[in-house]
């Protein structure tokens, strides 16, 4: 079975400045997808990012960016320019192809000003 | 668009009483997802159906919990009793195609305390 590994359970960060939140899974498959969410209190979950695994360029949405390493098994988030409104839960989460969704424990940002 | 709606946002029930959720997701998506997510963990499928059939239940407690898509639409589920390692937060969530990697949408979950 997949797992996936947040070793940060709590993250803090100075407004304006740049953070990194990591993520590791286990896997034996070569295609899969990884994705970083991001829980505000409000509980609703919203996608911040989206891997594919056959592509090799990491994925970028403005401020967010991925350091995916395929050999490494590994997935971090960098927030760039961090803004009082990314306090937040942050999970990281894997699926293969037809499979369920599997998530990390996630890691608490809070944003500091 | 409208997301996807839940209620109710938090319910308090005693052990061993009955409690349902409800989620309507967003118009034309035909994959729904219910979702517990106990305090300091990850959200855990507990059930995924495609337009009104179950795709995967595998982790659904199935002797005191069920659910329901009629019609492809809307969504209950149900838990009868309830037991004090059932407070959570459950969210429903749902995407348009029929496939994981796929962005989900979520909704704003309900918080169910059991006493």
């Amino acid at each position: 079975a997949q797992t996936v590994t947040q070793s940060q359970p709590e993250m803090s960060v100075q407004e304006a400045e740049t953070v990194t939140l990591s993520c590791t899974y286990d896997t034996s498959e070569n295609n899969y997808y990884l994705f970083w969410y991001k829980q505000p209190p409000s509980r609703q979950m919203i996608l911040v990012i989206r891997q594919e695994a056959y592509k090799q360029q990491n994925a970028t949405e403005n401020r967010f960016s991925v350091n995916f390493q395929k050999a490494a098994k590994s997935f971090s988030l960098k927030i760039s320019d961090s803004q009082l409104g990314d306090t937040a839960m942050y999970f990281c989460a894997f699926t293969k192809y037809g499979n369920k969704l599997v998530f990390g424990a996630g890691t608490i940002l809070r944003v500091k000003s | 668009e409208a997301g996807v709606a839940q209620s109710p946002r938090y319910k308090i029930i005693e052990k061993r009483q009955s409690v349902a959720f409800w989620c309507n997701p967003i118009s034309g998506h035909a994959t729904l997802y219910w979702y517990q997510q106990i305090l300091g963990q990850g959200p855990k499928l507990l059930i995924q159906f495609q337009n009104n059939g179950v795709v995967d239940d595998s982790q659904l407690p199935k002797d005191r919990f069920s659910a329901e898509r009629l019609k492809g639409v809307d969504s209950t589920l149900k838990i009868q009793p309830a037991k004090l390692e059932d407070s959570a937060v459950y969210l429903c969530a749902s995407s348009l195609g029929r496939t994981t990697n796929e962005k989900l949408f979520f909704g704003s979950g309900t918080q169910l305390s059991v006493l």
